[in-house]
């Protein structure tokens, strides 16, 4: 069935360093492709998506390209804040796994830290 | 505009109890999926309902279920806790017109003892 990969955490980074979360996926037809983000003790918030190849989501300084190629979603952003520690999760839908609006498959997550 | 709003926050039960969790989608949303966030992990799909019916399910017993309501909000009911059952619920709703993006509510934490 479709999975998603993730790098494992967590992740320490320094104030204003570059930011790569690697994602991975394996799909059987032509999900869309997400960016989660969760902050301590809070439920998940979107932080941005794509939907078909090539496409680049961005939102708050963070992008990721939809590479069909290489079936990956990579999180990158160039100047990281400590506001920006949280678990971030990379995720598909599923059409295939049924239901008229596709349920998410996630990976298991990347904890950030980011240090002043 | 409301958000996706869930009760209660916390909730301690026993093994072998029964609970009912609770939904109301954000304004306009007609799909609620509810998923099983386990500590540490990504979360789990459990189904979807789309117009108070069951459509789609994941690798859950059917001891989970579910309802929706004609004002789209809706519960998670489940039967017979097992301790396995501690997680983090959460619900997520979705606009017609944008079938994929889920937006979550700030989940329930569920403790089985």
């Amino acid at each position: 069935g479709d999975s998603v990969t993730q790098m494992e955490g967590p992740v320490t980074l320094s104030e204003e360093a570059f930011l790569t979360i690697n994602c991975t996926y394996t799909a059987t037809g032509y999900p869309s492709l997400f960016w989660y983000v969760q902050y301590p003790g809070e439920g998940l918030q979107l932080l941005l998506k794509a939907t078909k190849a090539d496409d680049k989501g961005s939102n708050k300084g963070f992008e990721a390209t939809y590479r069909k190629e290489t079936t990956s979603f990579h999180l990158e952003k160039g100047s990281v804040q400590v506001s920006d520690s949280a678990v971030y999760f990379c995720a598909l839908s599923d059409r295939a796994g049924g239901g008229s609006q596709g349920n998410l498959i996630f990976g298991k997550g990347t904890k950030l830290s980011v240090k002043p | 505009e409301t958000g996706v709003t869930q009760s209660p926050t916390h909730l301690i039960k026993t093994r072998g109890q029964q609970v009912t969790l609770r939904c109301s989608s954000q304004s306009g949303h007609n799909t609620v999926s509810w998923y099983q966030q386990a500590l540490g992990q990504g979360p789990q799909f459990i189904f979807q309902y789309y117009r108070e019916e069951e459509n789609g399910r994941g690798n859950f017993p059917p001891r989970f279920s579910g309802l929706q309501f004609p004002n789209y909000s809706s519960e998670l009911n489940v039967n017979a806790l097992e301790l396995d059952d501690s997680a983090l619920y959460l619900c997520a709703s979705s606009l017609v017109t944008f079938p994929d993006t889920q937006y979550f509510g700030p989940g329930t934490r569920l403790t089985v003892l």
